[in-house]
């Protein structure tokens, strides 16, 4: 059984440019929450998809957004990329607990 | 919104003995409290949680307890081993399927 996938592994961008990062769940999961985890920091939570909804939002502005499909798997974008959002994004799935993916290594220059 | 506080930043520990990392959290309406492994380049990983109706909880080598009084919860690890070595995390929700506040974390040593 595959646990949380996450594409691609690494990325580097130009600043202002668009980003979108890919998370598949753990099979049997319904439940998709991105996290940002700036060097040396915890992850800090960005929102999180249910039934193709968003379900709950932290404290990002609305550069972020996302989507999720119907078999659970989700995307998130992020606009007009800024030098402070390089960091590793990180993708959850649950449907209990939350089980983390590797992670999006994103760069922005 | 809730806050979650992390001591020790850095512990270093020998080879066999026990490591006691402490989180504290601002929010009393939290009822779930995971601990999450980080190993260098990888994503963390769910190694124990507690939920508000229990005070211990015990998997093989590691430990959580839980005051909700104090707001307070620790995770022990006894008889640490090399592999132990890694950054720790804990959090706090309000339930287990809700977005997670993280403290900034614990980086583990396990000298040999």
């Amino acid at each position: 059984d595959a646990g949380v996938t996450q594409s691609p592994t690494h990325l580097i961008k130009t600043r202002g440019q668009q980003v979108t990062l890919r998370c598949s769940p753990k099979s049997g999961h319904d439940t998709v929450s991105w996290y940002q985890q700036a060097l040396g920091q915890g992850p800090q939570f960005i929102f999180q998809y249910y039934e193709e909804e968003e379900r709950q939002r932290g404290n990002f502005p609305d550069r972020f957004s996302g989507h999720q499909f119907p078999n659970y798997s989700s995307e998130l974008n992020v606009n007009a990329l800024l030098l402070g959002d390089s960091a590793l994004y990180l993708c959850a799935s649950s449907l209990y607990e939350q089980y983390f993916g590797p992670g999006t290594r994103l760069t922005v220059t | 919104g809730e806050n979650v506080e992390q001591h020790p930043s850095t512990l270093s520990v020998q080879e066999g003995d026990s490591a006691v990392i402490k989180c504290t959290y601002s929010d009393s309406a939290s009822n779930y409290f995971p601990w999450y492994k980080q190993e260098l380049g990888k994503g963390p990983q769910l190694i124990i949680d507690i939920r508000s109706n229990v005070g211990e909880k015990k998997d093989q080598r590691i430990a959580v307890t839980l005051n909700k009084t104090a707001k307070h919860f620790s995770l022990h690890i006894t008889e640490t081993q090399p592999e132990d070595s890694a950054v720790y995390f804990c959090a706090a929700s309000k339930r287990a399927t809700d977005g997670l506040t993280f403290g900034k974390g614990t980086h583990l040593i396990i000298q040999p």
